[in-house]
């Protein structure tokens, strides 16, 4: 059984202050996805990482692949009380998308 | 409407009721899912189908029965339902069915279901 563990569980932080949620595995996956669920809403898609190393951006926001594709991370710069939400791994192996716990992120003003 | 829409929104039953929730994309896509979101519990993949065909079924209790009459439309019928079933229920579409691509997914907003 393929198993994606997220950490930390929840986070309470404020506003401007930087942040990392991780995504580990002891298996490999051919790719990840981040989304962010928001409370009363379903998971969105936030970005997919396909290549070992691969490093991606979006505006605040800074994925990272790990090199033996096992494990990534989630970066937040100078957090935003509306980055607050669930936030989920999910990784792909064959034909099955396995999905982690979730990082509950509260930023307050 | 765009993207994936869910009703109801919210469901209370008792354990003898029977009722179904509809899920419907507008986005062209092949395959649909049915995910059960639990608190500190991980997504459970519930069923998927592909172009209407079920492809998975993650060993559901037969008091769950999924429905999809053509790409666009799924139901998931609920009889006699346990507290334990308690949760919100979310649908999702993919472009293409497991396997192909990165399978990414499209969410409803889910149904959030209270058994009593």
């Amino acid at each position: 059984t393929q198993l994606l563990e997220q950490s930390p569980q929840f986070l309470s932080i404020q506003e401007g202050e930087n942040l990392t949620v991780y995504c580990n595995s002891s298996s490999v996956f051919s790719s990840l996805q981040w989304y962010r669920q928001e409370p009363g809403e379903g998971p969105v898609l936030l970005v997919t990482v396909v290549t070992g190393g691969e490093v991606k951006k979006l505006k605040r926001l800074t994925f990272q692949f790990g090199d033996a594709r096992k494990d990534s991370s989630l970066h937040i710069t100078a957090a935003q009380p509306g980055d607050t939400g669930l936030y989920l791994c999910a990784g792909t192996s064959g034909s099955r998308l396995t999905f982690g716990e979730g990082t509950q992120l509260t930023v307050n003003p | 409407e765009t993207g994936v829409t869910q009703t109801p929104r919210h469901l209370v039953m008792g354990m003898t009721n029977k009722k179904s929730l509809k899920c419907e994309q507008h986005l062209g896509h092949n395959a649909m899912y049915w995910y059960k979101q639990s608190a500190k519990k991980p997504l459970e993949l519930m069923f998927v189908y592909s172009l209407e065909e079920r492809v998975e079924n993650n060993s559901v209790p037969s008091r769950f029965s999924p429905e999809c009459p053509n790409s666009s439309h799924l139901f998931l019928h609920l009889h006699t339902l346990q507290p334990e079933d308690s949760a919100l229920y979310l649908c999702a579409s993919s472009q293409d069915g497991p396997g192909t691509g990165a399978n990414v997914l499209t969410f409803g907003a889910g149904s959030r279901l209270t058994v009593l």
